[in-house]
């Protein structure tokens, strides 16, 4: 079974911290991605990356940052942080090579910035 | 820009009912179409998925649903629900050209559902 790891499943952070969230998958896929997770609004997609080193934007990348230097983990991170990123954050990864491949997601950090 | 609709926020049955949670989406081309779950406190998981031949697909825990083109939709369905399906649904929609060559998930907002033992 593919695995995917977050760091932490509670945070508490204060506002204009640099906070740092860690994603890792042990199953080789080429793709990663977050998402924030907020009642009534779904999913919605922060940042992916297709390959080590390369990122690229979502719907709502702004007021955050991601590193992927190994191919098995990819981070977000929160340059500055803010009340209103109080939120669930969920890290996925699927392998490449076809749309048809379903996502597995980590189990959410569930982040609140004071 | 491509949306998914999820009709119902909340839905509560009781034991045994059978169950419908509607999903459409807007793109006119090729979509791989998904439906993941969330029970309290448990990571997204897959239920099902479709991509091509037969509309109706049959996923995990007895659940199903069924492709339709012409009303771009994809509902979920279950003949008879449980507590343990107690949980939140999400539908997903991969279109080829968002997000890059390989495509991204675009989610609904999800329905939350609630059985009563």
């Amino acid at each position: 079974d593919v695995k995917v790891t977050q760091s932490s499943r509670y945070l508490v952070k204060r506002t204009g911290e640099k906070v740092f969230l860690e994603c890792v998958q042990d199953m080789d896929h080429e793709n990663m991605f977050w998402y924030r997770q907020d009642p009534g609004l779904g999913l919605r997609l922060i940042y992916f990356s297709y390959d080590v080193k390369m990122k690229e934007k979502g719907d709502i990348p702004e007021g955050y940052s991601v590193s992927r230097e190994k191919k098995e983990r990819f981070s977000l991170i929160l340059e500055s942080a803010s009340t209103n990123q109080t939120s669930m954050y969920l890290c996925a990864s699927r392998p490449s090579g076809s749309t048809r491949r379903s996502q597995h997601f980590g189990d959410g950090t569930r982040l609140s910035i004071l | 820009a491509q949306s998914v609709s999820q009709h119902n926020h909340h839905v509560i049955l009781s034991e045994a009912a059978s169950l419908e949670l509607g999903c459409n989406y807007s793109y006119g081309g090729t979509v791989n179409l998904f439906w993941y779950v969330q029970y309290p406190g448990q990571h997204l998981q897959l239920l099902l998925k479709y991509f091509s031949g037969d509309p109706l697909v049959k996923g995990i825990k007895g659940f199903e649903a069924e492709f339709i083109k012409s009303k771009f939709s994809f509902n979920l369905r279950k003949p008879s629900v449980q507590w343990s399906d107690t949980a939140e649904y999400f539908c997903a929609v991969n279109v080829k050209n968002y997000g890059g060559s390989q495509g991204n998930l675009i989610f609904g907002k999800g329905t939350k559902l609630s059985v009563k033992p």
